[in-house]
């Protein structure tokens, strides 16, 4: 156990679906991460939200919307995905600072 | 942040100490030396951090050069289960790490 749970582990939705992750973390953190690791690729930053506030968006396309309602919650919303953007989507959370990060175990995406 | 380079891939006897090569000739003076690992299927775990002095803790130590251009992070005694990618990790401040390819650790019975 981590202290950051992600839902669902596992989730298939076709081109059209609209579907959202979801990461909670009860760690007293004020930083949130989602991150994308691909097939044979290394981990891909996507979006940083420090105090609720989003501070990084790494050139992310719109299909992907954050949403971060408190410091403890993080979502994706995914809208009309393709088949390359199934991967293992991963949050993270993390005190301010040169703290480290925890992640979660991730939520494996396929986009049929 | 600054590049780091790591081995492909290493094995290691189980009992026996792994070291774990990172270089990071690049590396500014402000920048920490991260060091995680992630088994799979599961999310990226940390292992251990330093900015100029060795580190230890529970479950790793780490080496950093005098220079800072080079670390090593050591397992003493790896078992099965440290089987994993590890990953390191130069930055700031900032909470945005950048991973690379990682180095594939497989500890042999």
């Amino acid at each position: 156990e981590t202290g950051v749970t992600q839902t669902p582990r596992h989730l298939v939705m076709g081109m059209t679906n609209k579907k959202s992750l979801k990461c909670e973390q009860h760690l007293g953190h004020n930083a949130m991460y989602w991150y994308k690791q691909s097939a044979k690729k290394p981990l891909e930053l996507m979006f940083v939200y420090n105090f609720k506030e989003q501070t990084e968006n790494n050139s992310v396309p719109s299909r992907f919307s954050p949403e971060c309602p408190n410091s403890s919650h993080l979502f994706l919303h995914l809208h009309t995905l393709q088949p390359e953007d199934s991967a293992l989507y991963l949050c993270a959370s993390s005190h301010t600072g040169e703290r480290p990060l925890h992640f979660g175990n991730g939520t494996r995406l396929t986009v049929t | 942040d600054a590049k780091t380079t790591q081995p492909t891939s290493m094995d290691c006897a189980e009992g026996r100490a792994a070291n774990l090569p990172c270089n990071h000739s690049t590396i500014s003076g402000n920048e920490y030396v991260y060091w995680y690992r992630q088994i799979h299927s599961q999310g990226p775990q940390y292992i251990i951090h330093g900015l100029k002095n060795n580190e230890t803790n529970e479950m790793a130590s780490l080496i950093i050069t005098e220079d800072r251009k080079s670390s090593t992070l050591i397992l003493p005694h790896a078992t099965l289960r440290d089987t994993a990618v590890y990953y390191c990790i130069v930055k700031t401040g900032a909470n945005n790490l950048f991973f690379g390819t990682g180095t594939r650790l497989t500890v042999i019975p």
